[in-house]
């Protein structure tokens, strides 16, 4: 079955260590997305890649760090720097990273991590 | 600053209540995805739209461009119909393959 994973489901963290998200998709789809969602607030962009080997930070970016070294895996660094980490984090891919209406931009998300700091 | 809105917040209907979750944006948009999130937390993508109607079995997704809102409507609410639904637009020009979401609506069904 195609579709994105990420692992693990729930994580916990000690203050001031970085930890890595896992995110992995088999939908041959270009292009990938890190979120993160809080209680009361929309999802917010932390990084995108649009194809392997580039990336581009999106609202949130400061204390996170990514790679794009294979088409299919896109991990997310929580760094010590990040202020507030703990939160809900989402991982998604589209088709393309295109402009406009087109289906090849549908995004789909995995089920999730949720990072917790102690 | 560009925004997307949705109402009600929170929604609790009794089984079989036809449902309606509204969303409105602030400026031009190319395209809007209506998502559902169930309590374990991930995201299922139900509709994209940019004109008119899209329907999928009980679920109906509708958008008027020049009112700049969009309804997602329910037929026939079952209790597991319950999650947070949640509108994303993707704005014309600029980056635009970049989501902004709503801060969602949690729907709530009663047998």
């Amino acid at each position: 079955d195609g579709g994105i994973t990420q692992s693990p489901k729930y994580l916990f963290r000690k203050e001031g260590q970085n930890v890595t998200l896992s995110c992995e998709q088999n939908l041959n789809h270009d292009a990938m997305y890190w979120y993160r969602q809080d209680p009361g607030q929309g999802l917010r962009l932390i990084y995108y890649s649009q194809i392997v080997n580039d990336f581009q930070k999106g609202d949130i970016a400061e204390g996170y760090s990514v790679s794009r070294e294979k088409k299919e895996s896109f991990p997310l660094t929580v760094t010590s720097a990040q202020k507030n980490p703990t939160a809900f984090y989402l991982c998604a891919s589209s088709i393309k990273g295109l402009a406009g209406g087109s289906r090849d931009n549908e995004q789909f998300f995995g089920p999730g991590t949720r990072l917790t700091v102690l | 600053k560009n925004e997307v809105e949705q109402s009600p917040q929170n929604l609790t209907a009794q089984e079989g209540e036809f449902i309606t979750i509204n969303c409105s944006y602030s400026v031009g948009i190319s395209a809007l995805h209506w998502l559902q999130q169930h309590p374990g937390g991930g995201i299922v993508s139900l509709f994209m739209l940019s004109s008119g109607k899209k329907k999928h079995g009980r679920l109906i997704a509708t958008i008027n461009i020049q009112e700049k809102h969009s309804s997602l409507h329910i037929t026939a609410s079952h209790p597991r119909d319950s999650a947070v639904y949640i509108c994303a637009v993707r704005w014309s020009g600029g980056s635009n393959y970049k989501l902004t979401f709503g801060k969602g609506t949690l729907l709530t069904v009663n047998p």
